[in-house]
């Protein structure tokens, strides 16, 4: 059974340090990774979808790359800003491919 | 923004009462997705479907029943509500790339609290 950790589960940063996110997966034998972002009391929102066979994907101030052999990805924020506060969280696409297994999230601060 | 509707957005229920929650989408996307998102617990995953009348359980699909008639609508029933069914539901939906899910978009989120 695939199984996503997270760790930290929150991080505080002040603003404009660069950060880097993490993201654990237990099978190796992925089809995609996918990052969110979910504000309080809103759905989840997407970031970043990297392949099984792309290495990296970049959008913005964002940078998420993916290590299959490993079971890492990392999500790289740029320069950090307030409005980045969220809870972060990962999700691979494995065994069925048609389900995605989801992290627990990394609540991030960015203090002004 | 993904064309994501929940209905309703809020509900207070007593238990043992059936409720149903509405998801619909207008992205014509094959494969639906009804999560549950409880503290301590993260996204948990209750029922999907793969096309029309095509669905499967997901991990904490007990007390749960699903049907999908048409692509753009997914329904989730609770047939008799319980306290531990208080949570936030979310719908979520994606295209099928060669029978792997795609990206996921995900509804608002519909918050239902059973009494």
């Amino acid at each position: 059974k695939q199984e996503v950790t997270q760790i930290p589960a929150a991080l505080s940063v002040p603003e404009g340090e660069n950060l880097v996110l993490n993201c654990s997966f237990t099978d190796s034998a992925i089809y995609n990774l996918q990052w969110f972002r979910q504000d309080p009391g809103k759905g989840l929102t997407s970031l970043l979808l990297i392949q099984s066979s792309q290495r990296e994907q970049t959008s913005g101030r964002l940078n998420a790359s993916l290590d299959k052999s490993s079971g890492r990805s990392t999500l790289y924020i740029a320069a950090s800003q307030p409005g980045d506060s969220a809870t972060y969280l990962c999700a691979v696409t494995s065994g069925s491919a048609r389900q995605l297994t989801f992290g627990s999230g990394t609540q991030l601060t960015v203090l002004p | 923004d993904a064309g994501i509707t929940q209905s309703p957005r809020h509900k207070v229920t007593e238990t043992g009462t059936p409720v149903t929650l509405r998801c619909h989408q207008t992205e014509n996307h094959r494969y639906m997705y009804w999560y549950r998102q409880d503290p301590g617990h993260g996204l948990r995953l209750i029922h999907y479907s793969y096309g029309v009348k095509d669905t499967d359980k997901g991990e904490v699909s007990d007390g749960y029943s699903v049907s999908r008639s048409k692509t753009e609508d997914f329904l989730l029933t609770l047939e008799s509500a319980t306290s531990s069914q208080t949570s936030v539901y979310f719908c979520a939906i994606s295209e099928s790339i060669g029978g792997v899910a795609g990206e996921l978009f995900f509804g608002e989120g519909s918050r239902l609290t059973v009494l």
